[in-house]
């Protein structure tokens, strides 16, 4: 069963970083992209970039570029997320999710970590 | 950019009615057109890819079609726990982009 597990809610200061992991099972993990998301309450869904789990090669939404950086750790199966210089704009709920082999839809996620930035 | 462009905002209907949601692509995206259904505090889950394959284990009651850039989900014989959000995602090139979403609400 594949499954796509998210550490916890975090609570950070305005400048800070934060590290967001999602940690895989069931898979190949070096055979697909992983993909982050982020969802602010109760509005549309952003693609912030993707990554793939054989050799760490990533793209990004232009808009998120210098706000995340997307690395794994193959020997875990463990996709993360660094965000930086938090503001009030990055509280959000940040979803990893895996892309599809041969199509770039999203066919397990994980289930979704609240990152509320506020001092 | 390509900008997904999805209506209603909200939805209402009967169970056992047939609803349709659309979402209208700001350019051609060849059919490359996904459709996700999320529950409250959970994330979502995708339904159909490619504008009209269904995904393994989704009842067939849901069904995707298109028309030009315009795309739409249908979703016959409505029961009570598909009254929750969906979702459109272009897939054809990147940044890939959703609609805003469709809640559903039964009447």
């Amino acid at each position: 069963e594949v499954q796509l597990q998210q550490s916890g809610a975090e609570l950070v200061k305005p400048g800070a970083s934060v590290k967001l992991s999602c940690k895989t099972s069931g898979y190949t993990f070096s055979n697909y992209y992983m993909s982050w998301l982020k969802q602010m309450p109760g509005q549309n869904i952003e693609w912030i970039g993707n990554i793939y789990g054989g050799n760490g090669g990533t793209g990004y939404n232009q808009k998120f570029k210098g706000k995340a950086t997307l690395t794994v750790d193959k020997s875990s199966s463990t996709a993360y997320m660094d965000l930086s210089s938090l503001t009030s704009e990055d509280s959000a709920v940040y979803f990893c999710a895996r892309r599809g082999l041969t199509t770039r839809v999203f066919d397990y996620w994980g289930q979704g970590v609240m990152v509320t930035v506020s001092s | 950019d390509i900008q997904m462009t999805q209506s209603p905002a909200s939805l209402s209907a009967s169970l056992g009615e047939t609803v349709t949601i659309e979402c209208l692509a700001s350019e051609d995206i060849y059919s490359n057109l996904a459709w996700y259904q999320q529950k409250p505090g959970k994330s979502p889950q995708l339904l159909i890819y490619d504008a009209s394959s269904l995904q393994d284990g989704v009842p067939s009651r849901f069904s995707g079609s298109e028309s030009g850039t315009q795309y739409s989900l249908e979703i016959n014989s409505l029961q009570s726990e598909d009254a929750v959000t969906y979702f459109c995602q272009q897939h054809h090139d990147y940044p890939l982009t959703f609609g805003s979403g469709t809640k559903l609400e039964i009447k």
